[in-house]
């Protein structure tokens, strides 16, 4: 079975903190994915990799960057937490190339930003 | 451009009833269509997915999609609700290709009445 782990289930950070959310998967998947899920907005795509140190801009880039410096592991850096930043986040794998591939979740991680 | 929409955020019926979750895409290109579920403070997992093929798909837990291009829709069904069945339910498209981008409608939360 392939797993999806994210460093914290929950997190509560200050304003103006760098907050860092790390996503590891177990098996050798090439791409990887954060979202954000909001009541009543869904899934929305924050950035994607497809190999080792390569990213790709998703639907709402602002005010996070991303780093992939292996090919399991995948984190997501707030630069500045803002309180609209507050969400749950999502990181997700696929194993191969493009869109057809099934996407396997993580648990997800609630963040307050106070 | 691709996009999802979800008609009713949330969906009630009767353990036993049938399940009726609507959904419907619009895409410039053929479609990948998936279904996913997420239960109560869980990542989302893959119920059923279209690529190409047969039209009628069958996924896990007894759920089944239909694929109408005529009618850009992909309507995920159950014929007898289980009370375990009650979750949030999101509908997703991709375009395949070398485009990774998965857009996820806004849900529809399930509730089962005993």
């Amino acid at each position: 079975d392939v797993k999806v782990t994210q460093s914290s289930r929950y997190l509560v950070k200050r304003t103006g903190e760098k907050v860092f959310l790390e996503c590891v998967q177990d098996m050798d998947h090439e791409n990887m994915f954060w979202y954000r899920q909001d009541p009543g907005l869904g899934l929305r795509l924050i950035y994607f990799s497809y190999d080792v140190k390569m990213k790709e801009k998703g639907d709402i880039p602002e005010g996070y960057s991303v780093s992939r410096e292996k090919k399991e592991r995948f984190s997501l850096i707030l630069e500045s937490a803002s309180t609209n930043q507050t969400s749950m986040y999502l990181c997700a794998s696929s194993l191969g190339y493009g869109g057809v591939e099934t996407q396997y979740f993580g648990p997800g991680t609630r963040l307050l930003v106070l | 451009a691709q996009s999802v929409t979800q008609l009713g955020s949330h969906v009630s019926v009767s353990e036993g009833a049938l399940v009726l979750l609507r959904c419907n895409y619009s895409s410039s290109v053929p479609p990948y269509l998936f279904w996913y579920v997420q239960y109560p403070n869980q990542g989302l997992q893959l119920l059923l997915k279209y690529t190409t093929g047969a039209t009628l798909v069958k996924g896990i837990n007894g759920f089944e999609a239909e694929f109408k291009k005529s009618e850009t829709s992909f309507h995920l069904t159950k014929p007898s609700a289980h009370m375990s069945d009650a979750a949030e339910y999101f509908c997703a498209v991709s375009s395949g290709g070398s485009n990774y981008k998965l857009t996820f409608g806004k849900g529809t939360l399930l509730t089962v009445n005993p």
